[in-house]
């Protein structure tokens, strides 16, 4: 398996700009995690799914965060109008249902910058 | 969501054992003991879990005492390449897969 696959890998925009960012869990997970990452704040958990459903978004930060499942192998996470403060490292995870969900494979990540 | 207590940071030499202790006083009874490790760049990779006593797999080994309220990660003989930050997580089936990482302990392997 390719594990989690994440693009782009890096996207620096503008402020005020849209941003998409884009997952593909390991095939067979029945979980899908969105984290971001910065110095300050360490990793944070935004939002996951269970098969393609929202569970828990608590850790969205704003309404400028949005995030969709439309199926079992992709999910995207948009950001519009981004902002300066929403530079960081965003990873995507993917995890089993049936008493492994805590271990969780986490994509190589896609490093926002915001200008 | 039991919160964990665990160094800032470690400093190893090569060759060594390596253990790095976590607190979690409020765990509950149907929680899990996780441990992540993250190189620069990349995400968290899983290490080790468990619930109780003692948990071994090619990479470490996860020691936790009866009372579950704190948690050990061995790592045997560290190199350089252990150099990482080490996360210890705790969460339930009740959370659904929800995962809080903490500051973590950042293990420096030096030659």
């Amino acid at each position: 398996d390719a594990g989690v696959i994440q693009s782009p890998r890096h996207e620096v925009t503008e402020m005020g700009q849209e941003v998409t960012l884009r997952c593909k869990p390991i095939s067979g997970h029945d979980y899908l995690f969105w984290y971001r990452q910065t110095m300050m704040r360490g990793l944070e958990l935004l939002i996951y799914f269970n098969n393609n459903v929202p569970i828990d978004d608590s850790g969205m930060p704003e309404d400028r965060f949005s995030a969709k499942m439309p199926n079992a192998s992709f999910s995207t996470l948009k950001i519009q109008p981004s902002e300066p403060r929403d530079s960081a490292v965003y990873f995507c995870a993917s995890s089993w249902t049936s008493g492994r969900f805590h271990e969780q494979y986490f994509g190589p990540g896609t490093r926002l910058t915001v200008t | 969501l039991a919160k964990t207590t665990q160094p800032i940071s470690m400093d190893s030499y090569e060759g060594q054992e390596v253990n790095i202790t976590c607190s979690h006083n409020n765990i509950a009874t149907n929680d899990y003991i996780t441990w992540y490790q993250q190189f620069p760049s990349q995400g968290p990779r899983f290490i080790i879990q468990g619930y109780k006593t003692k948990v071994t797999n090619e990479v470490a080994s996860l020691f936790i005492p009866a009372d579950r309220k704190s948690s050990t990660l061995s790592l045997p003989r560290v190199s350089l390449s252990d150099t990482a930050v080490y996360y210890c997580l705790v969460g339930g089936d009740n959370q659904g897969g929800k995962l809080i990482f903490g500051q973590g302990t950042e293990l420096s392997v030096k030659p």
